[in-house]
Protein backbone atom coordinates (compact mmCIF):
# COMPACT_ATOMS: atom_id res chain seq x y z
CA UNK A 1 0.00 0.00 0.00
CA UNK A 2 0.97 3.50 -0.77
CA UNK A 3 2.08 5.84 2.53
CA UNK A 4 3.84 8.56 3.92
CA UNK A 5 6.29 7.98 6.39
CA UNK A 6 8.83 10.51 8.13
CA UNK A 7 11.75 10.15 10.14
CA UNK A 8 12.82 10.14 12.90
CA UNK A 9 9.47 10.22 14.66
CA UNK A 10 11.09 11.87 17.94
CA UNK A 11 14.63 13.69 18.24
CA UNK A 12 16.26 16.24 20.66
CA UNK A 13 18.59 18.66 19.48
CA UNK A 14 20.59 21.42 20.87
CA UNK A 15 20.34 25.09 19.92
CA UNK A 16 22.15 26.21 16.67
CA UNK A 17 22.55 22.55 15.15
CA UNK A 18 21.25 22.05 12.00
CA UNK A 19 18.98 19.76 11.87
CA UNK A 20 17.18 17.31 8.93
CA UNK A 21 13.80 15.88 9.05
CA UNK A 22 13.04 13.32 6.21
CA UNK A 23 9.62 12.79 4.65
CA UNK A 24 9.17 9.92 1.79
CA UNK A 25 5.60 9.07 -0.16
CA UNK A 26 5.15 6.45 -2.26
CA UNK A 27 1.88 7.61 -3.29
CA UNK A 28 4.01 9.05 -6.30
CA UNK A 29 2.12 12.73 -5.95
CA UNK A 30 3.36 15.49 -6.92
CA UNK A 31 2.56 18.14 -3.99
CA UNK A 32 4.43 18.25 -0.88
CA UNK A 33 3.85 20.09 1.86
CA UNK A 34 5.37 21.05 5.59
CA UNK A 35 3.76 21.77 8.22
CA UNK A 36 4.07 22.61 12.00
CA UNK A 37 1.64 22.11 14.95
CA UNK A 38 1.74 23.93 18.01
CA UNK A 39 -0.66 24.44 20.46
CA UNK A 40 -3.63 27.37 19.70
CA UNK A 41 -2.62 28.12 16.20
CA UNK A 42 -3.03 24.58 14.58
CA UNK A 43 -1.75 23.40 11.51
CA UNK A 44 0.64 26.22 9.96
CA UNK A 45 2.06 25.72 6.32
CA UNK A 46 6.37 26.29 6.33
CA UNK A 47 7.34 25.12 2.66
CA UNK A 48 5.60 23.14 -0.13
CA UNK A 49 6.54 21.89 -3.66
CA UNK A 50 4.35 21.59 -6.80
CA UNK A 51 7.23 19.39 -8.12
CA UNK A 52 10.55 18.23 -8.37
CA UNK A 53 13.14 21.16 -8.20
CA UNK A 54 9.91 23.35 -7.15
CA UNK A 55 9.81 24.57 -3.75
CA UNK A 56 7.67 27.61 -2.02
CA UNK A 57 7.74 29.42 1.53
CA UNK A 58 4.57 29.47 3.33
CA UNK A 59 3.14 30.90 6.25
CA UNK A 60 5.63 30.48 9.03
CA UNK A 61 9.07 29.80 6.43
CA UNK A 62 11.75 32.04 7.99
CA UNK A 63 14.61 29.54 9.78
CA UNK A 64 13.33 26.98 7.48
CA UNK A 65 14.48 25.13 3.85
CA UNK A 66 13.31 22.51 1.69
CA UNK A 67 14.67 20.89 -1.41
CA UNK A 68 13.07 18.40 -4.09
CA UNK A 69 15.22 16.44 -5.87
CA UNK A 70 12.94 13.61 -6.96
CA UNK A 71 9.03 12.83 -6.38
CA UNK A 72 9.34 10.74 -3.14
CA UNK A 73 11.03 12.98 -0.73
CA UNK A 74 10.80 16.48 0.52
CA UNK A 75 13.26 17.08 2.73
CA UNK A 76 12.89 19.80 5.92
CA UNK A 77 16.08 21.39 7.50
CA UNK A 78 16.17 23.77 10.24
CA UNK A 79 19.54 25.74 9.30
CA UNK A 80 20.33 26.36 12.75
CA UNK A 81 17.68 25.36 15.58
CA UNK A 82 16.27 27.89 17.57
CA UNK A 83 14.04 26.69 21.02
CA UNK A 84 10.99 28.04 19.43
CA UNK A 85 11.24 25.73 17.01
CA UNK A 86 10.11 23.03 18.97
CA UNK A 87 7.03 21.75 18.14
CA UNK A 88 5.71 18.61 15.81
CA UNK A 89 6.92 18.52 12.03
CA UNK A 90 3.97 17.15 9.65
CA UNK A 91 4.53 16.36 6.35
CA UNK A 92 1.75 15.87 3.99
CA UNK A 93 1.19 14.81 -0.13
CA UNK A 94 -1.43 15.26 -2.37
CA UNK A 95 -2.10 14.49 -6.50
CA UNK A 96 -3.36 17.73 -6.82
CA UNK A 97 -3.92 21.12 -5.37
CA UNK A 98 -7.30 21.13 -4.76
CA UNK A 99 -7.03 17.36 -3.43
CA UNK A 100 -7.05 15.64 -0.26
CA UNK A 101 -3.96 16.07 1.82
CA UNK A 102 -2.20 12.66 3.10
CA UNK A 103 -0.38 13.25 6.33
CA UNK A 104 2.98 11.76 7.73
CA UNK A 105 2.26 10.30 11.21
CA UNK A 106 4.79 13.55 12.72
CA UNK A 107 8.19 14.06 14.16
CA UNK A 108 8.34 15.42 17.61
CA UNK A 109 11.03 17.68 17.76
CA UNK A 110 12.39 19.44 21.26
CA UNK A 111 15.38 21.89 21.08
CA UNK A 112 17.20 22.79 24.18
CA UNK B 1 -7.48 38.19 12.40
CA UNK B 2 -6.97 34.11 11.44
CA UNK B 3 -8.22 33.37 7.64
CA UNK B 4 -9.79 30.26 9.37
CA UNK B 5 -11.39 30.37 12.98
CA UNK B 6 -11.97 27.79 15.03
CA UNK B 7 -13.79 27.16 18.53
CA UNK B 8 -11.44 25.73 20.42
CA UNK B 9 -13.08 23.92 23.00
CA UNK B 10 -12.04 21.72 24.54
CA UNK B 11 -15.49 20.14 23.94
CA UNK B 12 -16.71 17.34 26.20
CA UNK B 13 -20.52 15.48 25.46
CA UNK B 14 -22.05 11.69 26.46
CA UNK B 15 -21.52 8.84 24.51
CA UNK B 16 -25.03 8.96 22.24
CA UNK B 17 -25.35 12.93 22.03
CA UNK B 18 -25.06 14.79 19.03
CA UNK B 19 -22.22 17.50 18.43
CA UNK B 20 -21.63 20.36 16.63
CA UNK B 21 -18.05 21.64 15.94
CA UNK B 22 -17.80 24.95 14.18
CA UNK B 23 -15.37 26.90 11.97
CA UNK B 24 -15.78 30.63 10.21
CA UNK B 25 -13.65 31.88 7.30
CA UNK B 26 -12.48 35.61 5.68
CA UNK B 27 -11.12 34.86 2.21
CA UNK B 28 -13.47 34.49 -0.39
CA UNK B 29 -10.85 32.81 -2.46
CA UNK B 30 -11.60 29.68 -0.77
CA UNK B 31 -13.64 26.91 -3.21
CA UNK B 32 -13.41 24.11 -1.26
CA UNK B 33 -13.32 22.64 2.52
CA UNK B 34 -12.53 19.83 4.53
CA UNK B 35 -12.83 18.27 8.30
CA UNK B 36 -9.59 16.18 9.40
CA UNK B 37 -9.97 14.24 12.50
CA UNK B 38 -6.30 13.95 13.99
CA UNK B 39 -5.83 10.83 17.27
CA UNK B 40 -3.62 11.78 19.91
CA UNK B 41 -0.03 11.42 18.51
CA UNK B 42 -1.17 10.70 15.24
CA UNK B 43 -1.24 12.93 11.66
CA UNK B 44 -4.76 14.38 10.69
CA UNK B 45 -6.91 12.23 8.34
CA UNK B 46 -9.74 13.20 6.29
CA UNK B 47 -12.92 12.55 7.18
CA UNK B 48 -14.79 15.10 4.72
CA UNK B 49 -14.67 17.13 1.58
CA UNK B 50 -16.79 19.15 0.26
CA UNK B 51 -17.10 21.94 -2.35
CA UNK B 52 -20.18 23.60 -2.36
CA UNK B 53 -22.67 25.15 -0.05
CA UNK B 54 -24.99 22.60 1.50
CA UNK B 55 -24.93 19.52 3.38
CA UNK B 56 -22.97 16.42 2.97
CA UNK B 57 -23.76 13.31 4.51
CA UNK B 58 -21.40 10.00 5.48
CA UNK B 59 -23.04 7.89 7.95
CA UNK B 60 -23.31 9.40 11.30
CA UNK B 61 -21.23 12.42 9.92
CA UNK B 62 -22.72 15.60 7.85
CA UNK B 63 -20.53 18.49 6.81
CA UNK B 64 -22.57 21.72 6.14
CA UNK B 65 -20.86 24.73 4.44
CA UNK B 66 -22.95 28.07 3.97
CA UNK B 67 -20.74 30.31 1.65
CA UNK B 68 -22.64 33.39 2.26
CA UNK B 69 -22.16 33.59 5.63
CA UNK B 70 -18.86 32.14 5.53
CA UNK B 71 -19.66 28.97 7.79
CA UNK B 72 -18.68 25.41 8.09
CA UNK B 73 -19.55 22.66 10.14
CA UNK B 74 -19.24 18.93 11.09
CA UNK B 75 -22.21 17.57 13.06
CA UNK B 76 -21.66 14.18 14.36
CA UNK B 77 -25.01 12.35 15.54
CA UNK B 78 -24.82 8.79 18.02
CA UNK B 79 -21.49 10.11 19.08
CA UNK B 80 -19.22 7.45 20.32
CA UNK B 81 -15.96 7.03 22.43
CA UNK B 82 -13.82 6.20 19.74
CA UNK B 83 -14.91 9.62 18.39
CA UNK B 84 -12.63 10.87 20.88
CA UNK B 85 -9.99 13.11 18.95
CA UNK B 86 -9.25 16.69 17.56
CA UNK B 87 -11.33 17.57 14.55
CA UNK B 88 -9.48 20.40 12.11
CA UNK B 89 -11.40 22.45 9.75
CA UNK B 90 -9.44 23.15 6.37
CA UNK B 91 -10.66 25.78 3.78
CA UNK B 92 -8.82 25.47 0.64
CA UNK B 93 -8.16 28.25 -2.45
CA UNK B 94 -6.64 27.05 -5.90
CA UNK B 95 -3.48 27.50 -4.51
CA UNK B 96 -2.78 25.82 -0.71
CA UNK B 97 -5.24 24.82 2.14
CA UNK B 98 -5.85 26.64 5.57
CA UNK B 99 -6.25 25.10 8.71
CA UNK B 100 -8.18 26.11 11.75
CA UNK B 101 -6.53 25.67 15.48
CA UNK B 102 -8.62 22.41 15.81
CA UNK B 103 -11.39 21.44 18.39
CA UNK B 104 -10.29 18.69 21.07
CA UNK B 105 -13.49 16.67 21.44
CA UNK B 106 -13.63 13.96 23.65
CA UNK B 107 -16.99 11.36 23.99
CA UNK B 108 -17.38 10.05 27.48
CA UNK B 109 -19.16 6.67 27.77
Amino acid sequence: DAEITQSPRHKITETGRQVTLACHQTWNHNNMFWYRQDLGHGLRLIHYSYGVHDTNKGEVSDGYSVSRSNTEDLPLTLESAASSQTSVYFCASSRAITDTQYFGPGTRLTVL
Amino acid sequence: QKEVEQDPGPLSVPEGAIVSLNCTYSNSAFQYFMWYRQYSRKGPELLMYTYSSGNKEDGRFTAQVDKSSKYISLFIRDSQPSDSATYLCAAGSARQLTFGSGTQLTVLP
